[in-house]
């Protein structure tokens, strides 16, 4: 059962552009979410995070999105550069468990 | 630097022959864990611990061990490995979820 989805296997986006994936999350008991991006032959890097009571959290031209009641978060990446070519990962926790729930990620490729 | 160290990168073994990946970590985190990626699943947890002698089972432990005799030292245990344990398998640390996980950079595991 998978209780963290990213349905877009693959995204493309031209350079200077905005950037949007998506995760959604099946279990209401999560309540902090957190983004991880991953390049190849490399582990995966904690980009940015948000917690429940908040609908939106920003870091510099990353910004994530929380849709409570649709279950739903998304990451905006703004303007996009050829550096965010990367596998993206969503992730989800509940309070009082250290575990991630890994969604099954997003390869995002940022054309010149 | 702060780092999360697993050995080793690269492992072709065969079927039944036990083997041991290695994790360390140097930032004196309470929490460990392993998970392992493969295609069109994401990460998924194989085993966690929270602290010294303190370890539980993930989300796919079957066929794996563990230990955590001191702080730093998380080694996966493959006892007798099998073709459906060939995967991608990283190491993570954390002094707290809402810091996120620092992953080691991963070991690609073959067993044929």
């Amino acid at each position: 059962d998978q209780q963290v989805k990213q349905n877009s296997p693959s995204l493309s986006v031209q350079e200077g552009r905005i950037s949007i994936l998506n995760c959604d999350y099946t279990n209401s008991m999560f309540d902090y979410f957190l983004w991880y991006k991953k390049y190849p032959a490399e582990g995966p890097t904690f980009l940015i995070s948000i917690s429940s009571i908040k609908d939106k959290n920003e870091d510099g031209r990353f910004t994530v999105f929380l849709n409570k009641s649709a279950k739903h978060l998304s990451l905006h990446i703004v303007p996009s550069q050829p550096g965010d070519s990367a596998v993206y990962f969503c992730a989800a926790r509940r309070s009082g468990n250290e575990k991630l729930t890994f969604g099954t990620g997003t390869r995002l490729t940022i054309i010149p | 630097e702060a780092q999360v160290t697993q050995n080793p990168r690269y492992l072709i073994t065969v079927t039944g022959k036990k083997l041991t990946v290695t994790c360390s970590q140097n930032m004196n985190h309470e929490y460990m864990s392993w998970y392992r990626q493969d295609p069109g699943l994401g990460l998924r947890q194989i085993y966690y611990s929270m602290n010294v002698e303190v370890t539980d089972k993930g989300d796919v432990p079957e066929g794996y061990k563990v230990s955590r005799k001191e702080k730093r030292n998380f080694p996966l245990i493959l006892e007798s490995p099998s073709p459906n344990q060939t995967s991608l398998y990283f190491c993570a640390s954390s002094k707290g979820l809402a810091y996120g996980y620092t992953f080691g950079s991963g070991t690609r595991l073959t067993v044929v």
